[in-house]
């Protein structure tokens, strides 16, 4: 069976600083691993993908996301944060055995100013 | 090119009722899944749709049951509403199923039930 794990229920990070959100998986055979964002009253809104390549991948609104293999994590990270990354933000995975979304628990990004 | 749509964004029901939730996916999408979103258990997996046919369930009683019309667009029904139903759904598109993994999700906006 597959698992994600989200270590963090919230992440505190001052505006201008960088930001880390962790993600660890569990996946027979190839993983395919997503992070999404969920604002208030919203459904979940997509921000990257890891499918194969490039260990580095990179999304929109200047989030990144390093896969790395060995650990089995998929963190996701942003150089600067800003008080609008404020939300809640989900690791998923699934592999090729079909389309079935796996998530994890959710963590929440606070950005102070 | 529009998002998936969901209606009704809310609803509140009492226990034993039924209802029907509708997701129209983003044109040219084939594949609708829906999952269940609680502040107990978080994003779960309902069912999965793909050219009419449920190609995956998740662990949810009979209860659940849903459908895909010939033009993509899906409905998910819930029986004999219980206050464990209270829940955001959400419908979410892809565009392709036999791609497997690599398909990415795009999600509605959601429903919120309410069971009272």
């Amino acid at each position: 069976a597959q698992s994600v794990a989200q270590p963090e229920d919230q992440v505190n990070v001052a505006e201008g600083n960088p930001l880390t959100v962790k993600c660890t998986y569990s996946v027979s055979g190839n993983p395919y691993l997503f992070w999404y964002v969920q604002y208030p009253n919203r459904g979940l809104q997509f921000l990257l993908k890891y499918i194969t390549g490039d260990n580095l991948v990179k999304g929109s609104y200047g989030f990144e996301a390093e896969f790395n293999k060995s650990q089995t994590s998929f963190h996701l990270k942003k150089p600067s944060a800003l008080v609008s990354d404020s939300a809640l933000y989900f690791c998923a995975a699934k592999n090729n055995a079909g389309n079935m979304l796996t998530f994890g628990g959710g963590t929440r990004l606070m950005v102070k100013p | 090119k529009a998002g998936v749509t969901q209606t009704p964004r809310y609803l509140i029901k009492t226990r034993g009722q039924q209802v029907t939730l509708s997701c129209s996916p983003i044109s040219g999408h084939r594949s609708v899944s829906w999952y269940q979103q609680t502040p107990g258990q978080g994003l779960q997996f309902l069912f999965e749709y793909f050219s009419e046919t449920q190609r995956n369930k998740g662990n949810f009683p009979g209860r659940f049951s849903g459908r895909q019309f010939s033009n993509s667009r899906s409905e998910m029904n819930v029986s004999t509403l219980e206050l464990g139903d209270s829940a955001l759904y959400l419908c979410a598109s892809s565009l392709f199923f036999q791609r497997g993994g690599q398909d990415t999700q795009y999600f509605g906006p959601g429903t919120r039930l309410t069971v009272l």
